[in-house]
């Protein structure tokens, strides 16, 4: 069965640093894999995925994360974190775009 | 471009009761996804709707029902409540499931209280 790992419930950043979001996944064949940011209040936000081609994929908001099949991860960085950022991140992997397993989130505080 | 509305935000029931929470797709979209997100975990998925025939379980009880309509619109039921029914209850939808480009468009989500 498919499942994710998020290993980080939290994390804390200074605002302009950098930040990488790990995320390991177990699926038996070539999965597809995504990022979702979620804000309290809000449902879930797409801010990348990958399927195929190119490891590392860019998203919205100045996010790209890296898929290495070697290590089976999909970890999720930015550069510069922004206060805005503060949010719970979610890792997920599916057999298709649609019913996803999720992990269980990291939830990003920004520290001024 | 409307995106996905759910009703209620919020509501509480008690143990052993019956709820039915709702979903409008985002325009175009005629596939829709439910996931149960408990507090402090990741969203898990409930089923999926495809042209008004459910298109894929998760491990939920048969309690746990619903239905599409022709305007794509759907409805999550949950029948005899119980306590770990609380949770954030999240709509989704999307295209044609057999189309690989396309991915969910989540709603804000129902949060549903069982005392």
């Amino acid at each position: 069965a498919q499942s994710v790992t998020q290993p980080d419930i939290h994390i804390t950043v200074s605002e302009g640093a950098s930040l990488e979001l790990r995320c390991n996944y177990s699926y038996g064949a070539t999965p597809y894999l995504f990022w979702y940011v979620q804000s309290p209040g809000q449902g879930l936000q797409l801010l990348l995925k990958y399927f195929s081609g190119d490891t590392l994929v860019q998203g919205i908001k100045g996010f790209e994360a890296e898929f290495k099949r070697s290590q089976s991860s999909f970890n999720l960085r930015k550069p510069s974190v922004h206060w805005s950022d503060a949010a719970e991140y979610f890792c997920a992997v599916g057999e298709g775009f649609q019913k996803l397993v999720f992990g269980t989130g990291t939830r990003l505080l920004v520290s001024p | 471009e409307t995106g996905v509305t759910q009703s209620p935000t919020h509501l509480i029931k008690t143990r052993g009761q019956q709820v039915t929470l709702r979903c409008s797709s985002q325009s175009g979209h005629n596939t829709v996804s439910w996931y149960q997100q408990a507090l402090g975990q990741g969203p898990q998925f409930i089923f999926q709707y495809y042209r008004e025939e459910e298109n894929g379980r998760g491990n939920f009880p048969p309690r746990f029902s619903g239905l599409q309509f022709p305007n794509y619109s759907s409805e999550l039921n949950v029948n005899a409540l119980e306590l770990d029914d609380s949770a954030l209850y999240l709509c989704a939808s999307s295209l044609d499931p057999g189309s690989g480009a396309n991915v969910l468009t989540f709603g804000a989500g129902s949060r549903l209280t069982v005392l």
